[in-house]
């Protein structure tokens, strides 16, 4: 079975940084690209950044260009989102997403950790 | 890139038909059929209901179908059941490996 726990949400103050951590389990990890996607409270899915399966071709949205870096450890099975100089509209449900192989669209996604970026 | 427009709920009756839309542009839906949709219930993970525009995943209902026609993809659903409500979703891809999603319609089964 499929699985992916996504863990290290919390609360941050605006400024500040943060790792989020996502445990795959059940699938050739070390096969598959692997996205990030958030949802703001009472808001919809927004894409947040996309990694190739070898980890050399990282991709990402615009807002977060530069101050989020995501990286992947195959031989432990996770993927990871560095968050840096977090501001309050980064406050959000994080989900990471698997992508198919030989397609575009994530098929298997976790439950999601809770980032609140507040003072 | 602004989200892809859906309208922001949608209603129906258990056994009747509905239609959500998915509006995008020709750099996005309407450049490829790499459109898809997911059902999401608030506090679970997203599930994948419709692929590649038209495909479904093994195991999802044959009452969930997609289609698209220019720039704008739709997923219908037909025979209405209370589990069906939820929040649906549709994706596009979007170029340099970016996904699109759009804003969300919220099912209500009434």
């Amino acid at each position: 079975e499929v699985q992916l726990v996504e863990s290290g949400g919390g609360l941050v103050q605006p400024g500040g940084s943060l790792r989020l951590s996502c445990a795959a389990s059940g699938f050739s990890f070390s096969t598959y690209w692997m996205h990030w996607v958030r949802q703001a409270p009472g808001k919809g899915l927004v894409w947040v950044s996309r990694i190739n399966s070898d980890g050399s071709s990282p991709s990402y949205a615009d807002s977060v260009q530069g101050r989020f870096i995501i990286s992947r450890d195959n031989a432990k099975n996770t993927l990871y989102l560095q968050m840096n100089s977090l501001r309050a509209e980064d406050t959000a449900v994080y989900y990471c997403t698997r992508e198919p192989v030989g397609r575009v669209e994530p098929d298997y996604w976790g439950q999601g950790t809770l980032v609140t970026v507040s003072s | 890139q602004s989200a892809l427009t859906q309208p922001a709920s949608v209603s129906g009756s258990p056994g009747q038909s509905i239609t959500i839309s998915c509006t995008g542009s020709s750099s996005d839906v309407g450049s490829n059929n790499l459109v898809s949709w997911y059902q999401h219930h608030p506090g679970k993970a997203p599930k994948l209901m419709i692929y590649e525009g038209s495909k479904r995943p093994s195991g999802v209902s044959n009452r969930f179908s997609g289609s698209k026609s220019g720039n704008t993809a739709s997923l219908a659903i037909s025979g209405l059941q209370a589990e069906d409500e939820a929040d649906y979703y549709c994706c596009s891809y979007a170029g340099s490996s970016s996904l699109l999603f759009g804003g969300g319609t919220k099912l209500t089964v009434l």
